[in-house]
């Protein structure tokens, strides 16, 4: 078992619509859970941060955290083409700042 | 502020070559990492320095692989001899366990390895 977990997709939706983006995880002692957004040749750039179960929301962006269920998404209301990327999930544990990645997701957004 | 940098942005070496990476992190960050990315993975992470010690070398081919942040500030990544497998973008983060967003890694723009 991998010890981050999405599907490679692509998740394709249309411009507006909102894309939900999930993650699993193996480790219960996962302590921080981040979302970067990685376009095509380019570099993971920071999208959220959770860190307590719930909802977490920034602008358009809301993540979900369930430490019981170990999963964690992302939903991207009013989706852009303009967020067609690979969405990549990132855990570390208490007392460790290694991130753990996932493979990512790619999301395509059709205008 | 100035982010992460990264040099060469590119490299294509043929296999047995070595080949040297350059990171200099954002100012003031003690934590520097050198991630690996394959084509289709997430990166994976080489080697963890906090200031000029090693904190995780525990995924870094040390047969292979070497690096060093010799006075707490840049850090290099050295590869010798290369192989084809090696082949990926070379990702340098940095982070603080201070300031507005503590312990955010922060990527540059990576490093792309082609090994012929």
């Amino acid at each position: 078992q991998k010890e981050v977990e999405q599907n490679s997709g692509p998740l394709s939706v249309p411009e507006g619509a909102i894309a939900s983006l999930n993650c699993t995880y193996s480790d219960r002692v996962s302590q921080s859970f981040f979302w970067y957004r990685q376009y095509s040749g380019k570099s993971p750039e920071l999208i959220m941060s959770i860190y307590s179960n719930g909802d977490k929301e920034d602008g358009r962006f809301t993540a979900q955290l369930n430490k019981a269920s170990q999963y964690v998404s992302l939903l991207i209301r009013d989706s852009q083409p303009s967020d067609s990327a690979t969405y990549l999930c990132a855990v570390n544990r208490a007392g460790f700042q290694k991130l753990v990645f996932g493979t990512g997701t790619r999301l395509l957004v059709s205008p | 502020e100035a982010g992460v940098a990264q040099s060469p942005r590119y490299k294509i070496i043929e296999k047995r070559q070595s080949v040297a990476f350059w990171c200099n992190p954002i100012s003031g960050h003690a934590t520097l990492y050198w991630y690996q990315q394959i084509l289709g993975q997430g990166p994976k992470l080489l080697i963890q320095f906090q200031n000029n010690g090693v904190v995780d070398d525990s995924q870094l081919p040390k047969d292979r692989f070497s690096a060093e942040r010799l006075k707490g500030v840049d850090s290099t990544l050295k590869i010798q001899p290369a192989k084809l497998e090696d082949s990926a973008v070379y990702l340098c983060a940095s982070s603080s366990p201070g300031g507005r967003t503590p312990n955010t890694q922060y990527f540059g723009p990576g490093t792309r390895l082609t090994v012929l």
